[in-house]
């Protein structure tokens, strides 16, 4: 069954320095992969997708993550965060049943 | 154009009391997933919804139930509720079920306290 793993629990980080927040999923079949975004008190927004075709994916806000087969990542990254990134993210994929499974969530806090 | 509504947005509850969380699909959208969000965890799977049957199943107990209208909205109802079901509730909705999560758009949730 497809897993996935984000590998910082928390990720502290000056505005407009670059980020990386890392995931890694188990599967041995095609995969899409997604990343998602949750500010405080709200649900999930969806940053971008990974279906097939080009595997540097390119998301809102200025996200990008780059599908990586032979390491089995989807990491995401932002060359020069905002104080308004402050959010939890969140790595998910499809499960054997075909139903989103997400991972544990990174909190990423930006700070002045 | 509307996305997902859920309502309520915040509810309390007594261990032992039954709960019922509301789920209106974003326009064009037929299939209803639920997730249980703990806090500081990711979103777990409850179950789906797709012509008003119960498509799926997450690992939950039957304590867990839900229901499909004929317009697609969704109820999911909780009974005997215990202190661990104290969560943020997600309903997301789709244009079809199996689509690996291609196509969610996710409700605000409701915050559900269990004293």
């Amino acid at each position: 069954a497809q897993s996935v793993t984000q590998l910082d629990s928390q990720v502290p980080v000056f505005e407009e320095a670059p980020v990386e927040l890392r995931c890694n999923y188990s599967s041995s079949v095609s995969v899409y992969l997604f990343w998602y975004v949750q500010y405080p008190n709200q649900g999930l927004q969806l940053l971008l997708k990974y279906l097939s075709g080009s595997t540097l994916v390119k998301g809102i806000n200025g996200f990008e993550a780059e599908f990586n087969k032979s390491q089995t990542s989807f990491h995401l990254r932002k060359p020069s965060v905002h104080i308004s990134d402050t959010a939890e993210y969140f790595c998910a994929a499809p499960n054997a049943g075909n139903m989103l499974t997400f991972g544990g969530g990174t909190r990423l806090m930006v700070k002045p | 154009d509307a996305g997902v509504t859920q309502s309520p947005t915040h509810l309390i509850k007594t261990r032992g009391q039954q709960v019922t969380l509301r789920c209106s699909p974003k326009s064009g959208h037929d299939t209803v997933s639920w997730y249980q969000q703990a806090l500081g965890q990711g979103p777990q799977f409850i179950f789906q919804y797709y012509e008003e049957e119960e498509r799926q199943r997450g690992n939950f107990p039957d304590r867990f139930s839900g229901h499909q209208f004929p317009n697609y909205s969704s109820e999911l109802n909780v009974n005997a509720l215990l202190l661990g079901d104290s969560a943020l509730y997600l309903c997301a909705s789709s244009s079809l079920p199996g689509t690996g999560g291609s196509g969610y758009t996710f409700g605000s949730g409701t915050r559900l306290t269990v004293v």
